[in-house]
């Protein structure tokens, strides 16, 4: 069974920083591309970022590029995000998401970990 | 600002049939990428529901149904019943933005 468990919520100040992990299970995880998926409150679904397999790749939303880094370990089964400049309008809840297909899609989600900016 | 566009909600009694549009241009949906489907049930993290426009994932109901057509996409719901009370978002892959994925504005199914 694939099992997706975020880490690292919190509430940062805006112009703060904060990693958030997404630690893997029940699939090959180096076989496999990841991303990251926001969704403010009440609002809908916003992609965010993506890496492949190997790590080798990575895509981000123009709201993130230059702020948010995304990486892998594949010998730990672990994903990150690394956001820093955090600005009021990424409050969220951030999902991390097992990616497949390509132009890719989303077939397996965590349940989420909240990230609050704000002063 | 999302590029492809849902009615915002739709309701149907037990039963019924429900259909959810999903409205692109000729960057994403119309340049034949595909498009997949996802539900949000209260509370709880989306779940892919249709994947490859038309393509159901194993343990997703028959009574889902999905397809596509020019710059558009539909997702169906036949025999609704009240579990499938939830929100659901289309997504596809964007040619012309550095967004590359993207999703619909959403569509709050009610059952009556």
């Amino acid at each position: 069974e694939v099992q997706l468990l975020e880490s690292g919520r919190g509430l940062v100040q805006p112009g703060g920083s904060l990693r958030l992990s997404c630690a893997a299970s029940g699939f090959t995880f180096s076989n496999y591309a990841m991303s990251w998926v926001r969704q403010a409150p009440g609002k809908g679904l916003e992609w965010v970022s993506s890496i492949s397999g190997s790590g080798g790749t990575t895509y981000y939303a123009d709201s993130v590029k230059g702020r948010f880094t995304i990486s892998r370990d594949n010998s730990k089964n672990t994903l990150y995000l690394q956001m820093s400049f955090l600005r009021a309008e990424d409050t969220a809840l951030y999902y991390c998401a097992k990616t497949v297909g390509y132009p890719w899609w989303f077939d397996h989600w965590g349940q989420g970990t909240l990230v609050t900016v704000s002063s | 600002q999302s590029v492809l566009t849902q009615p915002p909600s739709v309701s149907g009694a037990p039963g019924q049939r429900v259909t959810i549009s999903c409205t692109g241009s000729s960057s994403n949906i119309g340049a034949g990428y595909d498009v997949h489907w996802y539900q949000q049930l209260p509370g709880t993290a989306p779940k892919l529901l249709i994947y490859g426009n038309s393509n159901r994932p194993s343990g997703v109901p028959d009574r889902f149904s999905g397809s596509k057509s020019g710059t558009s996409a539909s997702l169906a719901i036949t025999g609704l019943q009240a579990e499938d009370e939830a929100d659901y978002y289309c997504q596809s892959y964007d040619s012309a933005l550095s967004a590359y994925y993207v999703f619909g504005t959403g569509t709050k199914v009610t059952v009556l």
